[in-house]
């Protein structure tokens, strides 16, 4: 049972447009949320994080939400760059991470110029 | 700067064998985790370490192990090799609370 979903495998935007990605949870104990960008042949590199006190975390153009009664949170991506094309992944973890991470299964990003 | 090496970043071989992918970080980071990627399933977790001599099972631990002699390295074996094995293998590290790095994998084919 898929614990971390991201339901679209691809998401397509106009470079400089807003890019949004979504990732829902089904695990109440989760509480350390995190985003990495992956590009081919490279490991995951982490984006951004949110802890479950806090619903906004922003980082210059990165900004995650996180809705705790919906068990969904997001991406958002302002502006879009080239660059940014890449396979996103959301993970989540109980206890700060030490146990390690629960991935779901990425959502490609393509920027068009 | 620190970082996290997987060696080798390529490998190929046949069902049966012993196979050791080896994981060295300079970070000085307590924890460290190994995960495989395939296609559909993201990256699920194998093994993870708090520290020197401590190991914990993951999600998909069958067919694998690890040990922790030292800080720097968590070197994960497949004691004997299958076909169902073939995968990408991310090893990380981090201290709590804090986000994981990558290395950037180990591509490992079994024929």
């Amino acid at each position: 049972d898929q614990q971390v979903k991201q339901n679209s495998p691809s998401l397509s935007v106009q470079e400089g447009r807003i890019s949004i990605l979504n990732c829902d949870y089904t695990n109440s104990m989760f509480d350390y949320f995190l985003w990495y960008k992956k590009y081919p042949a490279e490991g995951p590199t982490f984006l951004i994080s949110i802890s479950s006190i806090k619903d906004k975390n922003e980082d210059g153009r990165f900004t995650v939400f996180l809705n705790k009664s919906a068990k969904h949170l997001s991406l958002h991506i302002v502006p879009s760059q080239p660059g940014d094309s890449a396979v996103y992944f959301c993970a989540a973890s109980e206890g700060g991470g030490a146990d390690g991470l629960t991935f779901g299964k990425g959502t490609h990003l393509i920027i068009q110029p | 700067d620190a970082e996290i090496t997987q060696s080798p970043r390529h490998k190929i071989t046949e069902t049966g064998r012993q196979v050791t992918l080896a994981c060295h970080q300079t970070w000085n980071h307590n924890n460290m985790f190994w995960y495989r990627q395939d296609l559909g399933h993201g990256l699920r977790l194998i093994h993870y370490s708090y520290g020197v001599q401590d190991t914990n099972k993951g999600e998909v631990s069958d067919g694998y192990s690890v040990s922790r002699s030292n800080t720097e390295d968590l070197p994960l074996t497949l004691e004997s090799a299958a076909s169902s094995q073939t995968s990408v293998y991310f090893c990380a590290s981090s201290e709590t609370l804090q986000p994981q790095h990558f290395g950037d994998g180990t591509r490992l084919s079994i024929l």
